[in-house]
Parts: structure tokens; sequence; C-alpha cells
């Protein structure tokens, strides 16, 4: 079945750094979007794209749908301790079902 | 109250109990899902309604069975679960079951002895 890659699977970020993720698939989607967990809580809507070459920006969030429809990324600028959580990208295609990542882990350092 | 609702937030049930998850959404959407969450997985779709119509069933065992009496409520009836069964069940709901927006509850952390 169709299966998206996300990488890096955690990360150890100082305070202040920026943060790049990305999800890769090997098949065209039509729509991305990228959620956020936290501990305890569903995932919650961060940013959705529909067009490939899009680029959205949601406050520090930035998300761009890669121009091969099969891929995208999200970046977080100045990350703050409140950014700590789960990040899971997902994407839409024809058939209409939702495919899902594993999730990257961020974690600050202490 | 607001949002998708999912009570209980925690369960601990025997292999022999019935039990029943219930989901309520607050956003006048039209599609309601149950998903399993299980650690460093991938979110697996379990059942998809539409307008109390069930769209999608993605091989999920018998054990779990689900109801949706009206677009607002949803509902997970379990039984003779198995220890593998110990997931978050997170409840999500969107416009329209084509829909790519989803919008999640709080998860019930279901563990069974």
């Amino acid at each position: 079945g169709q299966q998206l890659n996300q990488s890096p699977q955690s990360m150890f970020i100082q305070e202040g750094e920026d943060v790049s993720m990305n999800c890769t698939s090997s098949s065209i989607f039509n729509t991305w979007l990228w959620y956020k967990q936290d501990p305890g809580e569903g995932p919650v809507l961060l940013i959705a794209l529909y067009k490939a070459g899009e680029l959205t920006s949601n406050g520090r969030l930035t998300a761009q749908f890669g121009i091969t429809r099969k891929d995208s990324f999200l970046n977080i600028s100045a990350s703050i301790p409140s950014d700590v959580g789960i990040y899971f990208c997902a994407g839409q295609g024809d058939n209409y079902q939702l495919i899902w990542g594993a999730g990257t882990k961020l974690i600050i350092k202490p | 109250e607001t949002g998708v609702t999912q009570t209980p937030r925690h369960l601990v049930m025997g292999m022999t109990n019935k039990k029943s998850l219930k989901c309520e959404q607050h956003l006048g959407h039209n599609a309601m899902y149950w998903y399993k969450q299980s650690a460093k997985k991938p979110l697996e779709l379990m059942f998809v309604y539409s307008l109390e119509e069930r769209v999608e069933n993605n091989s999920v065992p018998s054990r779990f069975s689900p109801e949706c009496p009206n677009s607002s409520h949803l509902f997970l009836h379990l039984h003779t679960l198995q220890p593998e069964d110990s997931a978050l069940y997170l409840c999500a709901s969107s416009q329209e079951h084509r829909g790519a927006e989803a919008f999640f509850g709080q998860g019930t952390r279901l563990t069974v002895v």
C-alpha cells in the first residue's frame, strides 16, 4: 500500500533554533497536511496545502507542497519550548484516503 | 462545548469485557472517523462514516463494532479484545468524507489486560 517516509524520526533542538522536517512518498498526492500532537491530546491541524509548489505560513511555521507532488516539508523558525511534541504529515491522493507519516518527535535540549 | 469530544479518556478492560468508546462533534461536520494510534506507527484508519452511513471499513477485526446514530455521534463497541489492541483510539470529523482536513478528539487511551 501507499506509504509516507517522514524524517527525521526525532530531533533534539536548542531553544531558538530553526527546525526542518519532511515527508516523501512514492505516490502523487493532491493535498498535504501537517499536524502536531501534544502528549495526551489528539493531533491538531497546523497547515493544509492544496497546490504543487504552494508555500504557506502559520506564524513561525512554514510548509511547502513539493513541485513533484511527492514530498512536503515543514519548517519551524526560532523554536520555543511549546513547540515540543510530535509532528505528523499526511497526504491525500485520488482515492481520498489520508496516508500518514510515522511522526517526527521534537525535543528541546535542557 | 466545541470541537470533538471523546469519552472516556482512559479505559482499562479485561479480554472478556464489553465496553464502548464515545465521540461527539460540535462542528456541524458530515463525516466521522475512528483511528487507532500505536507507538511509533502511522495512524491507522479503522472506519469512516459519511452522513451516518459507513463508507469505509479497513479490514478491522469484528471485535471492533462501530455505530453512528446521527452525524454528531460515533461509538466504537469493544468486545473480547486482545492485549495487542491496547492503543490510543482517536475520533475525528471533517466537513465531508472526501475532505482532507480532519479535526481530532483527545483520544481514549485503551489498555487491555
